[in-house]
């Protein structure tokens, strides 16, 4: 069975400028997950997906990003325009709907690197 | 959310039994601890997971004394393979679906040879 993966592994763009982060989640997953990483920081919390609908966008840091679900099966996450403080790892996470303990799957993460 | 309290770094030897405690006395009736591992350059896996008393799979074993306060995970005799980033985290079971993680820094641990 295919992982969670994440496309790209790395991007490096200037400030001002729009990246797109993609995500695909474990086949069957409606649970969908994006945290970021900020260079020694903490892990982060931004939203979480039920398939296409955000149950909690709680963490998105200001309306420079947007994330969408289309059809309940991958994510994108579009930073626009980038600021230098988005520089960092953005990571996806997936899991099963509605069981008591959720066990959430990564993906091996973006390197966002904002110039 | 109850917050979590790990050491920073450890070192271990090859073959060596490693232990860490992870503190988090704010801990609800309803939460229940688990244990990701991060390479570098990967994304958090998750290794195990419990409630109450000893959990052990194919890993690990997570230990959870009665008053649930702290959690122990031992890996037994690690492997260089084994030096990596440890995160506790307390989540709550009965969130309905709003399962968010919420991370400490974690404990780096470095197995040498």
């Amino acid at each position: 069975e295919a992982g969670v993966t994440q496309f790209p592994s790395h991007s490096v763009i200037e400030k001002g400028q729009t990246v797109t982060l993609r995500c695909d989640p474990i086949s069957g997953h409606d649970n969908l997950y994006w945290y970021r990483r900020v260079m020694g920081k903490e892990i982060k919390f931004l939203l979480h997906f039920v398939k296409e609908s955000k149950q909690d966008e709680s963490g998105m840091p200001n309306n420079r990003f947007l994330a969408e679900r289309t059809g309940g099966t991958y994510s994108t996450l579009k930073v626009q325009p980038a600021e230098l403080e988005d520089s960092g790892v953005y990571f996806c996470a997936s899991s099963q709907l509605n069981p008591r303990q959720d066990t959430q799957y990564f993906g091996p993460g973006t390197r966002l690197t904002v110039l | 959310l109850a917050k979590t309290t790990q050491p920073i770094s450890m070192d271990s030897y090859e073959g060596q039994e490693v232990n860490i405690t992870c503190s988090h006395n704010n801990i609800a009736t309803n939460d229940y601890i688990t244990w990701y591992q991060q390479f570098p350059s990967q994304g958090p896996r998750f290794i195990i997971q419990g409630y109450k008393t000893k959990v052990t799979n194919e890993v690990a074993s997570l230990f959870i004394p009665a008053d649930r306060k702290s959690s122990t995970l031992s890996l037994p005799r690690v492997s260089l393979s084994d030096t990596a980033v440890y995160y506790c985290l307390v989540g709550d079971a009965w969130a309905g679906n709003n399962r968010k993680l919420i991370w400490g820094l974690g404990t780096s641990l470095a197995v040498n040879p």
